[in-house]
């Protein structure tokens, strides 16, 4: 069963405002991973973040983790069109059993 | 490298009807696994594996079948096609068993019971 949590379900911003998405877990992590998923195409790993891990940057991209409230966020900072897809966070847990749990994903809208 | 690849990319089935969604990666990845993806909603695991030979059931596994005898192909079988199996399918690998790291997608199948 899914057991990440993401939210807004949905998010339409305009060019050039920061983008906030969050994400919670139930169980204990070894790392956490966001995607992003253009419409009717695969997943592109963005960002792997490890439980000893509270911020890591790529780009315009920045994730937080919170271990102690099992949560992590997404932040796209100046956002553009071509960010416009869904984001997706994903968790390796310690007791996972070679299975990433995934989240239902954050609808994002950019507009121009 | 052409990565994680997939076909086909389309497909239409009967109900009853079997078939092999295929994948291949040129990564020399261990890891490789069968999702699917229904509207709205985040990925589900069907089936895993972690080398050549091992393979081991996900979150979804019923109604399909598979087998890993190279580190490269990881093949999906439908063995009896049923409307709720409409989906889009996704493979990926990774190059890590112990602990999951970054996934590889291929580009999907998109895959219509009727």
């Amino acid at each position: 069963s899914q057991q990440g949590e993401e939210d807004p379900q949905a998010l339409s911003i305009q060019e050039g405002e920061n983008a906030t998405m969050n994400c919670s877990y139930k169980t204990s992590i070894n790392n956490l991973q966001w995607y992003r998923q253009n419409s009717g195409r695969g997943l592109v790993h963005l960002i792997l973040i490890r439980s000893n891990e509270r911020e890591k940057h790529s780009g315009r991209l920045r994730v937080t983790l919170d271990t102690s409230k099992k949560s992590s966020s997404l932040l796209i900072t100046a956002s553009r069109a071509a960010d416009t897809a869904s984001y997706f966070c994903a968790t390796a847990g310690v007791d996972s059993n070679y299975q990433l749990i995934w989240g239902a994903g954050t609808k994002l809208i950019i507009k121009p | 490298n052409a990565g994680v690849t997939q076909t086909p990319k389309f497909q239409v089935l009967k109900t009853g009807q079997s078939m092999t969604l295929q994948c291949a990666q040129d990564m020399n990845h261990e890891y490789m696994s069968w999702y699917r993806q229904d509207p709205g909603m985040g990925l589900r695991l069907i089936h895993y594996s972690v080398g050549a030979g091992i393979t081991d059931q996900g979150e979804v596994p019923n109604g399909y079948n598979v087998s890993r005898s190279t580190t490269e192909d990881f093949p999906l079988r439908l063995l009896s096609a049923a409307p709720s199996q409409t989906s889009v399918y996704f493979c990926a690998s990774s190059y890590s068993t112990a602990t999951l790291q970054e996934q590889y997608f291929g580009p999907g199948t998109r895959l219509t019971v009727t």
